[in-house]
């Protein structure tokens, strides 16, 4: 029952790196997702993958890339990252055919960058 | 479009006493609503939801949310709080689409 699997757990840039979050579920859902978490401010999309193949901009899509590589795996990159960009990564997934249905969030990501 | 407020970023309770956390949601179309609880360090959890049919739903660990269209609110309560309680939860509304809009989120503290 693996769900939606994210890596790595945790990881501490320096301003200008890049990197990129992996995401992969297994639950053949078509629709994935990328949030920001920071306090006070609850989750804010950033980029969103509403089948495989397409990807859309959320909320807060700027210093971020995406890419849905298949059905089962979304990525976020960071060209270069910077402090603002210190938060909480969450992923999840959903199945858009079920309205009802909720999403299945991973772990997340806790990134900072210094 | 759909937005949700939650009243109150911090709540504090007694061990034993009754959790009322507050939502109130705003969405151009009939919506369905959700309660997801995140407990330090981990990821969003279901807590219980409402699609349609009966207006009180009845979620895991004793938590029930009853949805009232006429004051567009979907308010989480829980007879008596247990310290296992303590967490933050998050309301958020799905609407046209199954994109959901989250709240700012509610931490709830459970003391003796």
């Amino acid at each position: 029952n693996a769900g939606v699997t994210q890596t790595p757990k945790f990881q501490v840039l320096k301003t200008g790196q890049s990197m990129t979050l992996q995401c992969a579920q297994d639950m053949n859902h078509n629709s994935m997702y990328w949030y920001r978490q920071d306090p006070g401010m609850g989750l804010r999309l950033i980029y969103y993958s509403a089948s495989e193949g397409t990807t859309d901009k959320g909320e807060v899509p700027n210093g971020y890339n995406v890419s849905r590589l298949n059905k089962r795996e979304f990525s976020l990159r960071l060209e270069s990252a910077a402090p603002s960009q210190t938060s909480v990564y969450f992923c999840a997934s959903s199945e858009p055919g079920l309205k009802g249905y909720g999403y299945t969030f991973g772990s997340g990501t806790r990134l900072t960058v210094v | 479009a759909q937005s949700v407020t939650q009243l109150g970023s911090h709540v504090s309770v007694s061990e034993g006493a009754l959790v009322l956390l507050r939502c109130n949601y705003s969405s151009s179309v009939p919506p369905y609503l959700f309660w997801y609880v995140q407990y330090p360090n981990q990821g969003l959890q279901l807590l219980l939801k409402y699609t349609t049919g009966a207006t009180l739903v009845k979620g895991i660990n004793g938590f029930e949310a009853e949805f009232k269209k006429s004051e567009t609110s979907f308010h989480l309560t829980k007879p008596s709080a247990h310290m296992s309680d303590a967490a933050e939860y998050f309301c958020a509304v799905s609407g046209t689409a199954s994109k959901l809009t989250f709240g700012t989120g509610t931490r709830l503290q459970v003391t003796l």
